[in-house]
């Protein structure tokens, strides 16, 4: 079974520090993509990043990069220069290579960005 | 162009009323997903269509649970005599096609909020 997990259930910073939101994950496979996906208070799930498994080379988009540890299954998002707008759930989510490709999501953490 | 589109986007339903949830993907896309959002928690996997065929329908919690995609486009999902432990917001996601080893983004609709009471 694949699993992922957000040990940080809120976290809030001042606007423009840098943050970065935790993640871990289980999974047999050897191959498969990992999301960082922002949900607003409105619930339009939009997707932030993605990191394909056998790329070693981290992910980045503008302010959002991540930190991908293979070996150590950890899949962080750091976040430059927060804004207000950035304040939002954050859920990390893996999906399989093959078949039905479902995401499977972590718990979220509660990102605030205060002025 | 036109993203995906849940309706109604709030459902109150009374315990033992049936309920159909109504997603409209973008135009185009092959999968579709269903997921289930407890409040305060991460989605849930419900089911997954390829065209009008439902190749997966693992997380659907019971046999009240039910899901159509009958010409490959919009779809409904429908749950018979509704439990408050339905309470929940209910995504729906589409992406442009599917499997083959490589990774298609899933967009996703609002949601729509059921509550049952």
């Amino acid at each position: 079974a694949q699993t992922v997990t957000q040990s940080q259930p809120e976290m809030s910073v001042q606007e423009a520090e840098t943050v970065t939101l935790s993640c871990t994950y289980d999974t047999s496979e050897s191959n498969y993509y990992l999301f960082w996906y922002k949900q607003p208070p409105s619930r339009q799930m939009i997707l932030v990043i993605r990191q394909e498994a056998y790329k070693q080379q981290n992910a980045t988009e503008n302010r959002f990069s991540v930190n991908f540890q293979k070996a150590a299954k950890s899949f962080s998002l750091k976040i430059s220069d927060s804004q207000l707008g950035d304040t939002a759930m954050y859920f990390c989510a893996l999906q399989p290579p093959q078949g039905a490709q479902k995401l499977v999501f972590g718990q979220g953490t509660r990102l605030t960005i205060n002025p | 162009g036109a993203g995906v589109s849940q309706s109604p986007r709030y459902k109150v339903a009374k315990r033992g009323q049936d309920v159909a949830l109504r997603c409209d993907p973008i135009s185009g896309h092959v999968s579709l997903f269903w997921y289930q959002q407890a409040l305060g928690q991460g989605p849930e996997f419900l089911t997954y269509f390829q065209n009008e065929a439902q190749l997966d329908k693992s997380g659907l919690p019971s046999d009240r649970f039910f899901a159509e995609r009958p010409e490959g486009s919009v779809s409904t999902l429908k749950i018979q005599r509704t439990q408050q432990e339905d309470s929940a917001v209910y995504l729906c996601a589409s992406s442009l096609n599917a499997g083959g080893g490589s990774s298609y983004e899933q967009y996703f609709g609002p949601g729509t909020r059921l509550t049952v009471t």
